[in-house]
Order: structure tokens, then C-alpha cells, then sequence
């Protein structure tokens, strides 16, 4: 079965930075995308960028651009979203999610397979 | 980026009625490149439809999309008490893909 790990919830200050975990299981890591979307409590969804686990190529959205990294360690079949310059307004569940990039179309199928979500929580 | 408005923002019904969603888009969204999620409190989205009114695999057939260019339309034909949940549409044919705001299905 696919699957999708994130790590634990994680509370931080104002100003810190945050790095959070993606384990794949399941499938080949390497053949599909990881993208990470947030969703503040009661919001709706949010698109953070994506990465190509095989090149490490990434595409992050505009307004996060210079805050956020997004790397991988293949070995392990795992990818890291780090957010720096936390502020409150960061609070929020982050998602990473597997999606097929054919035909220069992100997520060609959809958006497959999710993680359980990452509860972020700034505060000082 | 495409700006995605879903319409209404919550619809009460009932077990076995028909639930109609909408989804509307600034712009043509290309080739249709239009998928629908559902998600209930607590949990991650789930894929329901894919290219419009593809079905991702082991989603029931009372699901369908529907719709082209900017205005697309979610149908659950008869609904079942577990469809009570948030549904969300999502553009991915023009960078950044984008979501609607949701709509709430309640009983």
C-alpha cells in the first residue's frame, strides 16, 4: 500500500524555522512529484511548491519564495519542507502529497495519495 | 493565478438527495485540468475526480464531474451519510495550481 509519514506536530517562535518530514512507502519515491499544501484551521487548501525526488528540481509558489526549501534524501525515500522566518500567520496543517507530472502537467491524475497532515503552530 | 470561487459556500440536504457543486474559475482553465477533493474534519483531502469528470480509482460512481472552461460542477447523486464533508476544487492547468474555498455539504 502507498503511503505518506510526516512527522510530529511541531510548536515554534516567531522568527524560528520549521523542517518537516515525508516518508514514502509503497511505491517507486522517485516517479512522482511531492508537493506541500497548508490549510489553516477552518481555511481552505494552500499551494507551497513542488519537488522532483528523482532531479531535486523545485517550483515553489511566489508567495513563499525565499522562506521555503524543499529537499529529499532518496536513500531513505523521504522529503523535507523547511518554512523560515516563522510568523503566526504560519499556523497551519501542512500536507505533502504525491502527485504524476506528465506531459509538463503537474499532477496530471490529481493529487493521489496524502499525508496525515503536519500541525504547525507558531507562537511566542 | 486562477482564481477559483465554489458556490455555495455550505448546502444542507438530506440522505438520498442530489447534491449539485459548483466551481468557477477567472479564467479558462486548460484542458480542463479540473480535480475535486473531499475531506471530512481531521483527516487529509481525498481525490474524487480528475481531467473534470475523470473518477480516481475506488471512488463510487455516484460521484461525477463535470463542465469546461470556467465553470465546473461536482454531482453526488444520492446522498450517502459519510458524503457529509468540505469539497474543494483545484485547477492544475496553469502554474500555480490553485483550490476553491470549499464548499460544506451538511445534513
Amino acid at each position: 500500500q502507498v503511503h505518506l509519514v510526516q512527522s510530529g506536530a511541531e510548536v515554534q517562535k516567531p522568527g524560528a524555522s520549521v523542517k518537516v518530514s515525508c516518508k514514502a512507502s509503497g511505491y517507486m519515491f522517485t516517479s512522482y512529484d511531492i508537493i506541500w499544501v497548508r490549510q489553516a484551521t477552518g481555511q481552505g487548501l494552500e499551494w507551497m511548491g513542488r519537488m522532483n525526488p528523482h532531479s531535486g528540481d523545485t517550483a515553489y509558489a511566489q508567495k513563499f519564495q525565499g522562506r521555503v526549501t524543499m529537499t529529499r534524501n532518496t536513500s531513505i525515500s523521504t522529503a523535507y519542507m523547511e518554512l523560515s522566518s516563522l510568523r503566526s500567520e504560519d499556523t497551519a496543517v501542512y500536507y505533502c502529497a504525491r502527485c504524476y507530472t506528465i506531459y509538463g502537467v503537474v499532477c496530471y491524475y490529481g493529487i493521489d495519495v496524502w499525508g496525515h497532515g503536519t500541525t504547525v503552530t507558531v507562537s511566542s | 493565478e486562477i482564481v477559483l470561487t465554489q458556490s455555495p459556500g455550505i448546502l444542507s440536504l438530506s440522505p438520498g438527495e442530489r447534491a449539485t457543486l459548483s466551481c468557477r474559475a477567472s479564467q479558462s482553465v486548460s484542458s480542463n485540468y479540473l480535480a475535486w477533493y473531499e475531506q471530512k474534519p481531521g483527516q487529509a483531502p481525498r481525490l474524487l475526480i480528475y481531467a473534470a469528470s475523470d473518477r480516481a480509482a475506488g471512488i463510487p460512481d455516484r460521484f461525477s464531474g463535470s463542465g469546461f472552461g470556467t465553470h465546473f460542477t461536482l454531482t453526488i447523486s444520492r446522498l450517502e451519510p459519510e458524503d457529509f464533508a468540505v469539497y474543494f476544487c483545484q485547477q492544475y492547468g496553469t502554474s500555480p495550481p490553485t483550490f476553491g474555498q470549499g464548499t460544506k455539504v451538511e445534513i
